[in-house]
């Protein structure tokens, strides 16, 4: 059965203070690794898409890895701003649903 | 604006008393869901559809009903909704789904079944 989990469940970072989110996963055969960021109240917003391990993707002040069984979400200096519940999905090769993980809330602190 | 939009954004009812939510892109994507998310649970997908007249259950489709007469309109329907229904719904497209490309997703409608 395909499976994503996310630690931790919360992350609590002052502002400048580097830090990384975890995403593992088991599937049959991954077609893409997906993170997303939502906010209060909205839905979730796409951020990168990972295909194979060794791939790396860049935005602002994020950065994500994967490997052939985890993925991490890697801030560098957070700010305030990037407080908010940050959600990592995979979907398999046969199938067509996005499976997604419980996600990581983050707040970020001035 | 490339978007898919969801209403109503909040909604109270009660329960038997049957409801649509509406949900509608507008970037020609064939491929459609409804997912309901709930704390300690996550997303989880209702129901989807590869293109018009082409639906199929996803991991929670009891109690709910779709319909895709229209490439942009993906309605979902709760005949008989339950208490166990309350939760937050978002409607999410994408071109195709051997495509790759990321699933966008509407703002969310909120449901509370009393």
């Amino acid at each position: 059965e395909d499976q994503v989990t996310q630690s931790p469940e919360a992350l609590r970072l002052q502002e400048g203070e580097s830090s990384s989110l975890n995403c593992s996963y088991t599937v049959s055969g991954l077609r893409g690794l997906f993170w997303y960021r939502q906010d209060p109240g909205k839905g979730p917003e796409f951020l990168f898409t990972l295909y194979s391990a060794g791939e790396e993707k860049e935005k602002e002040r994020l950065k994500a890895t994967l490997t052939k069984k985890e993925s991490f979400l890697h801030i560098t200096a957070p700010k305030p701003e990037d407080s908010a519940t940050y959600l990592c999905a995979v979907r398999s090769e046969a199938g067509t649903a996005l499976i997604f993980g419980k996600g990581t809330t983050l707040s970020v602190s001035s | 604006e490339a978007q898919v939009t969801q209403n109503p954004r909040y909604l109270i009812t009660v329960t038997g008393k049957k409801l649509t939510v509406t949900c509608s892109q507008n970037m020609n994507h064939e491929y459609m869901s409804w997912y309901r998310q709930d704390p300690g649970l996550g997303l989880r997908q209702i129901y989807y559809s590869m293109n018009v007249e082409v639906t199929d259950k996803g991991d929670v489709p009891e109690g709910y009903k779709v319909s895709r007469k229209e490439k942009r309109n993906f309605p979902l329907i709760l005949e008989s909704p339950s208490p166990n229904q309350t939760s937050l719904y978002f409607c999410a497209s994408t071109l195709r789904v051997g495509s790759n490309q990321p699933q966008h997703f509407g703002d969310g409608t909120r449901l509370s079944i009393l």
